[in-house]
């Protein structure tokens, strides 16, 4: 079946620690791919996509993420977290882009950073 | 320039009872999607609009569920005999066009059917 994996459910790390969110997909063929965050009282918002060329794509806040089409993942990371990442983060796809564009989330890693 | 809005932002509402949600897309946008969020879990597609018209409704769970887009511009979403099932955050997301443009959320309205 198709899908979208978030193995993480919670993840904890310092501020200023580097940070890995992990994503892996199940599809025949790459999918589009999305980073959103998602905050308390706040919409979903992009972070970053990757659609074709360059595997490491990068994107606001400071992320980036690398696709990598032998493991299908597309994990998220920074290198440094500030207090204001804690938040969740939902990886997406997209497998269809000819009409429309219907996002297939995961089902989200809540990241705590503490002081 | 605003964002996509949401009314209300919480609605509590019996087992049985009818409710709609509304959606303010951005301005000129022509693409509209609905999307269900339940409790620890990812947002689940819905209902995707083009202009007016319901370009694929294949999220929609049962025929419980319908939403409108008169006018291409404000969307409502109707749940009809209302379960608790139905309880989870519903987002509306608008986009410039079809095919793939950003997806701009709005804040969601929580439903808690008691």
């Amino acid at each position: 079946a198709q899908s979208v994996t978030q193995p993480d459910i919670h993840i904890t790390v310092s501020e200023g620690a580097s940070l890995e969110l992990r994503c892996n997909y199940s599809y025949g063929a790459t999918p589009y791919l999305f980073w959103y965050v998602q905050s308390p009282g706040q919409g979903l918002q992009l972070l970053l996509k990757y659609f074709s060329g360059d595997t490491l794509v990068q994107g606001i806040k400071g992320f980036e993420a690398e696709f990598k089409r032998s493991q299908s993942s597309f994990n998220l990371r920074k290198p440094s977290v500030h207090w204001s990442d804690a938040a969740e983060y939902f990886c997406a796809v997209v497998l269809n882009t000819g009409t429309a564009s219907k996002l297939t989330f995961g089902t989200g890693t809540r990241l705590q950073v503490t002081l | 320039g605003a964002g996509v809005s949401q009314t209300p932002s919480n609605k509590v509402t019996e087992k049985g009872k009818y409710v709609e949600l509304r959606c303010d897309p951005i301005s000129g946008h022509t693409a509209l999607y609905w999307y269900r969020q339940s409790l620890g879990q990812g947002p689940e597609f819905l209902i995707y609009f083009q202009g007016t018209g319901a370009a694929d409704d294949s999220g929609l769970p049962n025929d419980r569920f319908f939403a409108v887009r008169p006018e291409g511009s404000v969307s409502t979403l109707k749940i009809q005999r209302t379960e608790r099932g139905d309880s989870a955050m519903y987002l509306c997301a608008s986009s410039p066009s079809g095919g793939w443009h950003e997806q701009y959320f709005g804040p969601g309205t929580r439903l808690t059917v008691t």
